[in-house]
């Protein structure tokens, strides 16, 4: 397993402005991934944060929306811009330490309110 | 797209029951894993099958995989309040070294005392 961690776990932002969200895991890892789960929803893949090259972002999400870096195997920044209500969710980080299995392991989440 | 149904939606039982949670797909999937998720946190992985017809029993939880590797269940015995919370099944693509995982609508148990 692994422990990961994500600042802030908590913010409340005005719409219009950016939001940049840490996960920070505790040993190296291939694959990191970012979530969003909206109130009592189930969880959606935004986008894979390869180390090392840009994002891969799933349908429906992109770059300048949801801006991602990996600069190393054990942190990732997501960071969401020019946020409006809409974009009021939970905001998670999941890894998979070993390239060739799925499971995955999730940090606590960023619940962030847009006014 | 890879959907799994979950069903059913929400479930509030007494503590002491037994409950059956189901994961349905028309799609086949390589792997499935169960997740609980409660307030505040974020998913707790519970269990990975792999194998079509696998059964794994985790304390009162038992977890099984369909044989054709499309659908999943998730069977409590004798539920207790600390078995409240977000139930998620997430399937793994039938593409070897793809790490996505697809997950459930969710199930919201909640166990009464």
């Amino acid at each position: 397993s692994a422990v990961i961690s994500q600042k802030p776990s908590r913010d409340i932002c005005q719409r219009g402005t950016s939001l940049t969200i840490q996960c920070q895991v505790d040993s190296q890892v291939t694959m990191m991934f970012w979530y969003r789960q909206q109130p009592g929803q189930s969880l959606t893949l935004i986008a894979t944060a390869n180390q090392g090259s840009e994002a891969t972002y799933e349908s429906g999400f992109v770059i300048d929306k949801f801006p991602i870096s990996r600069p190393n195997l054990t942190f990732s920044t997501l960071t969401v811009s020019n946020m409006s209500p809409e974009d009021s969710s939970i905001y998670l980080c999941s890894v998979t330490p070993d390239r060739l299995r799925e499971t995955q392991y999730f940090g606590p989440g960023t619940r962030l309110l847009v006014l | 797209t890879q959907l799994l149904e979950q069903s059913p939606q929400f479930l509030s039982i007494q503590e002491g029951e037994n409950l059956t949670v189901y994961c349905n797909s028309s799609s086949v999937f390589s792997s499935l894993q169960w997740y609980r998720q409660e307030p505040g946190e974020g998913p707790v992985l519970l269990v990975t099958v792999v194998t079509g017809g696998e059964v794994k029993k985790l304390k009162r939880l038992t977890f099984q995989f369909g044989d054709a590797r499309k659908d999943s269940s998730l069977h409590i015995t004798a539920a207790q309040p600390g078995d409240t919370g977000l139930y998620l099944c997430a399937g793994g693509p039938h593409q070897t070294g793809a790490n996505n995982l697809f997950f459930g609508t969710g199930t919201r148990l909640t166990v009464i005392p």
